[in-house]
């Protein structure tokens, strides 16, 4: 079966910019994550969608950073606009289910690795 | 904060088993142990969970504690694809997230 993807792979862009990250999970998963990694430690959740609604944002900075999951497919993470501590690696992950039965383990994309400078 | 620790790092020659250790002395009842690991300029992938018994599959080994405040991680067989950054994390399976610690850098040494 096909793994989740994500676009792009690697993006650079200056301090102030905006940049846009694009997540298609694995077909009939329900819910979605965005996590940040920064360099050196694991990767910390940012959002969690399930089907095209937000169960977890209580980590996203939402002064600059915005998710969406139109449709309760594919979903795209924004960061408008970008400082120079958000150079990282942005994964997406998807589950069948998000709890409430057991071992729903999380699939993860390659991710997209972004430099601020 | 994760409530997992694990060594930073650990060294296995090539063909031997490699176990690697986790602490999750506050790990509650209906929480599982989850183990992923990470190779580099990958995502997460998925090796293996439990609960209370001992778990084997095609990836490894989980062999956890009877009170349930340790467990290890063993690759029987290790290979030069086995180095990467290994990660135990503790949750249940009523909503609680993933919480990622560091992880283990494990080098698989020929």
């Amino acid at each position: 079966e096909a793994g989740v993807a994500q676009s792009p792979r690697y993006k650079i862009i200056e301090k102030r910019q905006s940049v846009a990250f694009w997540c298609n999970p694995i077909s009939g998963h329900a819910t979605l994550y965005w996590y940040q990694q920064i360099l050196g430690q694991g990767p910390k959740l940012l959002i969690q969608f399930q089907n095209n609604g937000v169960v977890d944002d209580s980590q996203l900075p939402k002064d600059r950073f915005s998710a969406e999951r139109l449709k309760g497919v594919d979903s795209t993470l924004k960061i408008q606009p970008a400082k120079l501590e958000d150079s990282a690696v942005y994964l997406c992950a998807s589950s069948l289910g998000s709890g409430g039965s057991p071992a729903y383990e999380q699939y993860f994309g390659p991710g997209t690795r972004l430099t601020v400078t | 904060d994760a409530k997992t620790t694990q060594p930073t790092s650990m060294d296995c020659a090539e063909g031997r088993a490699a176990n690697l250790p986790c602490n999750h002395s506050t790990i509650s009842g209906n929480e599982y142990v989850y183990w992923y690991r990470q190779i580099h300029s990958q995502g997460p992938q998925y090796i293996i969970h439990g609960l209370k018994n001992n778990e084997t599959n095609e990836m490894a080994s989980l062999i956890i504690t009877e009170d349930r405040k340790s467990s290890t991680l063993i690759l029987p067989h290790a290979t030069l694809r086995d180095t990467a950054v290994y990660y135990c994390i503790d949750r249940d399976n009523y909503g609680q997230n993933f919480v990622f610690g560091p992880g283990t850098r494990l080098s698989v040494l020929p």
